[in-house]
């Protein structure tokens, strides 16, 4: 059981707008900062979005990400068929002295 | 361009302890806080711990028991050991480079931004 919570998985069709959110408590949606994290089938996670709506280098404007309360959200226009992957969002929570918590993951199908 | 290395190895028995090693190249050691990462077949992702360049550690309530993380500056590598080692051990164990802050009223930001391609460990007799 994860402390953070994602839909299992989502869904869209290629131009299309998805949204996928991420909720969590106080102790860490609420109080800090989230990230989100892309997995391409069998490779390792990318960083895709990081403080609650920064994007690194070379991570394409069609991701956003947004944060209210204790809640997250990562929202992909322009939906392509590369963007197919597993979608995790993180955080620090302040509870027992501090760790990171991820969500876990949604799994998008890009039909 | 920084890349990370996970080596160890892939096959450890129950009860003795897993110890992988992180070799970071093309870049500095310091000023950043280094992760473990593990994620078990099917699963989602699940933090370990960090260490941070100047030694200081940070590690998952639930692993803190068993988990020992160590820094070589001189190697520019860091190591992960987890001791008793049973078959929930079984994972891809990734390492990543982390950025930590406390930005006042907006809290604590700590970010991966670059992994390892990771290492399958397998925990078996």
């Amino acid at each position: 059981q994860s402390v953070l919570t994602q839909p299992p998985s989502a869904s869209g069709t290629p131009g299309q707008r998805v949204t996928i959110v991420c909720s969590g408590s106080s102790s860490n949606i609420g109080s800090n900062s989230v990230n989100w994290y892309q997995q391409l089938p069998g490779t390792a996670p990318r960083l895709l979005i990081y403080r609650n709506n920064q994007r690194p280098s070379g991570v394409p404007d069609r991701f956003s990400g947004s944060k209210s309360a204790t809640s997250a959200s990562l929202a992909i226009s322009g939906l392509q068929s590369d963007d197919e992957a597993d979608y995790y969002c993180a955080a620090w929570d302040d509870s027992l002295s501090g760790h990171v918590v991820f969500g876990g993951g949604t799994k998008l199908t890009v039909l | 361009q920084v890349q990370l290395q996970e080596s160890g190895p892939g096959l450890v028995k129950p009860s003795e302890t897993l110890s992988l090693t992180c070799a970071v190249s093309g870049g500095s050691i310091s000023n950043y806080y280094w992760s473990w990462i593990r994620q078990p077949p099917g699963k989602g992702l699940e933090w370990i711990g960090f260490i941070y360049y100047g030694g200081g550690t940070d590690y998952h309530p639930s692993l803190k028991s068993r988990v020992t993380m160590s820094l070589d500056t001189s190697r520019s590598q860091f190591s992960l050991r987890l001791s008793s080692a049973t078959a929930a051990d079984t994972a891809v164990y990734y390492c990543a480079r982390g950025h930590y802050g406390d930005y006042g009223l907006s809290g604590l930001y700590y970010y991966l931004d670059v992994w390892g391609k990771g290492t399958t460990v397998i925990v078996s007799s």
